[in-house]
């Protein structure tokens, strides 16, 4: 069973700090993304990537960054944490070259900014 | 502006009745439509799927149907169960690329 992980179920950060968030799979997925869900919002894309230190803009990018140094892992960069960024963030993972494969999720990071 | 909606935020069922969620959409380039379903404190998980050339899906107790004029999508839930309580997303995408997620549907099924 592919597995998805993310390294924090909660996290509480100020204003203006940097914040990682981490996720690693373990089923070899070549496609890896970044979403956040909010309330009637749904999920929105943040970053995807479909191969190592590839990267791709979703649909809401600013203030965020990425970075994938190994298959594995992918990593969700707050430069400077905003409290429009409270939100819960969701990793995925897939591995089939189009989207149309169904995507996996971790269980998500609720972070809240103050 | 939203591509895909989801015009229900809640949804109360008596348990073994039909659940019928909806999903509406705008970008008639979407030719991939999939359900997903989430519990409270975990990620969404892949329920079904259906493609543009069809329009109907079925998988045990649930069944998509697509109707392309209408740029509408419905997922049915016959009987539904008190683990069916969960929240409810449809998602589209075009030419496989990116997936766009309407607001999702909170189904409450009542034992």
């Amino acid at each position: 069973d592919v597995k998805v992980t993310q390294s924090s179920r909660y996290l509480v950060k100020r204003t203006g700090e940097k914040v990682f968030l981490e996720c690693v799979q373990d089923m070899d997925h070549e496609n890896m993304f970044w979403y956040r869900q909010d309330p009637g919002l749904g999920l929105r894309l943040i970053y995807f990537s479909y191969d190592v230190k590839m990267k791709e803009k979703g649909d809401i990018p600013e203030g965020y960054s990425v970075s994938r140094e190994k298959k594995e892992r992918f990593s969700l960069i707050l430069e400077s944490a905003s409290t429009n960024q409270t939100s819960m963030y969701l990793c995925a993972s897939s591995t089939e070259a189009n989207y149309n494969s169904p995507l996996h999720f971790g269980n998500g990071t609720r972070l809240t900014v103050t | 502006d939203q591509q895909v909606k989801q015009n229900s935020p809640s949804l109360s069922v008596q348990e073994g009745r039909i659940s019928i969620l909806n999903c509406d959409y705008t970008n008639s380039m979407f030719d991939y439509f999939l359900w997903y379903k989430k519990y409270p404190a975990e990620g969404p998980t892949f329920l079904i799927s259906i493609s543009s050339i069809k329009d109907k899906n079925e998988d045990g107790r649930f069944t998509v149907f697509l109707n392309k004029s209408a740029k509408h999508l419905s997922l049915h839930i016959v009987p539904s169960q008190p683990g069916d309580s969960a929240v409810y997303f449809c998602a589209a995408s075009a030419a496989g690329n990116k997936l766009t997620f309407g607001g999702g549907t909170r189904v409450l099924v009542k034992p």
